[in-house]
């Protein structure tokens, strides 16, 4: 069965420093991609996603990501993250050509940015 | 509307009781999910409609779970017989398209539940 795994459970960064918060699945084929973010109080959003083309994708706030299929890896990355970043963030995976249209979630990376 | 609405925001039960959580997708949005966030778990898969019928159920996670879809719209999760482990935030999300080029789900807020 198809899995995400999100290696980082917990992250504390200051502002202005780097992120970057790793995520692989399971699946051979061509999968979708999506990384989404709940806010503190707030419902999850879609950050960015992947479904073909050019493998580095950008999305709100600053955020990209890069699909690197050897690796079946889709890393979130921001060069200078803000305060206001602090939230926990979803991978997520879609096998768009078996037949089911589950979106698989990873369980998640809660960051917390310190001013 | 203009998002996914979902009721009641929070339900506090006892055990053993049944309870009904409701989502109301976005107008037009032909898929429609149902996860269960906990803990520490992620966002669990509990299933999935394309309009009124659910190809793929298997992520309720015993027969105490079910759910329903009518007019092609609100949904209604119901879980009978209340147990602790069934605390949790029940999110609903709607899609435009399910398929291979479905794109964003969008979610609602949540229910929260605590059995007591």
């Amino acid at each position: 069965a198809q899995s995400v795994s999100q290696h980082n459970h917990h992250v504390i960064l200051s502002e202005a420093a780097s992120l970057e918060l790793g995520c692989n699945y399971s699946y051979g084929g061509t999968v979708n991609l999506f990384w989404y973010v709940q806010y503190p109080g707030q419902h999850l959003q879609l950050l960015l996603k992947y479904f073909s083309g050019d493998p580095l994708v950008k999305g709100i706030k600053g955020f990209e990501a890069e699909f690197i299929k050897s690796k079946f890896s889709f890393n979130l990355r921001k060069p200078s993250v803000q305060w206001s970043d602090t939230a926990e963030y979803f991978c997520a995976v879609n096998e768009p050509i078996s037949g089911t249209y589950k979106y698989i979630f990873g369980t998640g990376t809660r960051l917390k940015v310190l001013a | 509307g203009a998002g996914v609405s979902q009721s009641p925001s929070n339900k506090v039960t006892e055990k053993g009781k049944d309870v009904e959580l409701r989502c109301d997708p976005i107008s037009g949005h032909t898929a429609l999910y149902w996860y269960r966030q906990s803990l520490g778990q992620g966002l669990e898969f509990l299933i999935y409609f394309q309009g009124n019928s659910a190809p793929d159920k298997s992520g309720l996670p015993s027969d105490r779970f079910s759910a329903e879809r009518t007019g092609g719209s609100v949904s209604t999760l119901t879980i009978q017989r209340t147990q602790q482990e069934d605390s949790a935030v029940y999110l609903c999300a709607s899609s435009l398209v399910g398929g291979a080029s479905t794109g964003e789900l969008f979610f609602g807020e949540g229910s929260r539940l605590t059995v007591l």
